[in-house]
């Protein structure tokens, strides 16, 4: 079985500059999770999706950060405009529904200059 | 409120036994998780426990839930060079959208 894809891998900025995420998550998965993982800490859910509807975006700053899963599959997370505050780790987590167990990809490690 | 805590920090020898502990804050929690977090990667799903059980083993790694005292622990039995790697451990929340939080992660040393 294939993992949750993301890309890019790396991704480096400057502030003020727009980037978006790209997440594959694993066959079949209704539910698809949005992760910022700053340095040092554990992830901390940004965005929540059941198929192609929004469950929990209560942690999103939504005035610089968007989120969308068109067609329940794919997902693109995107910043614009960027700031200092937001280089992190974005990780994307999958599971078959939202009482399962997640499973994440590599994640996009994002540095903003 | 939620609130997971993890020390920062255990350096082993190879062959011994690893123990890291866990609190959390929501006694509605119906899963805790622990992952595996390796350098430029993501987390790996290592084992999970429901809320009504005590203990859970998996080969080499034992998972203890003292529900009264909201404290979770792995071990890792025979600890191994490849098991060097930053572990977190996450309660899953109780309701429908399975939130999960997590703790600031356990950096896992260990030398041969």
């Amino acid at each position: 079985e294939a993992g949750v894809a993301q890309s890019p891998r790396y991704k480096i900025i400057e502030k003020r500059q727009s980037v978006a995420f790209w997440c594959n998550p694993i066959s079949g998965h209704a539910t698809l999770y949005w992760y910022q993982q700053i340095l040092g800490q554990g992830p901390k859910l940004l965005i929540q999706f059941q198929n192609n509807g929004v469950v929990d975006d209560s942690q999103l700053p939504k005035d610089r950060f968007s989120a969308e899963r068109l067609k329940g599959v794919d997902s693109t997370l995107k910043i614009q405009p960027a700031k200092l505050e937001d280089s992190a780790v974005y990780l994307c987590a999958s599971s078959l529904a939202s009482n399962q167990p997640q499973h994440f990809g590599d994640g996009t490690r994002l540095s903003i200059l | 409120g939620e609130d997971v805590e993890q020390s920062l920090f255990l350096s082993v020898r190879e062959g011994d036994s690893s123990v890291i502990n866990c609190t959390y804050t929501d006694s509605s929690s119906t899963y805790l998780y622990w992952y595996k977090q390796e350098p430029g990667a993501g987390l790996q799903l290592l084992t999970y426990i429901f809320s009504n059980m005590d203990m859970k083993q998996d080969q080499r790694l034992t998972v203890l839930l003292n529900k009264k005292d909201k404290h979770l622990s792995l071990r890792i039995a025979d600890t191994q060079t490849g098991d060097s790697a930053i572990y977190f451990c996450a309660e899953r929340l109780s309701g429908n959208t399975g939130k999960l939080i997590f703790g600031q992660g356990t950096t896992l040393q260990v030398k041969p």
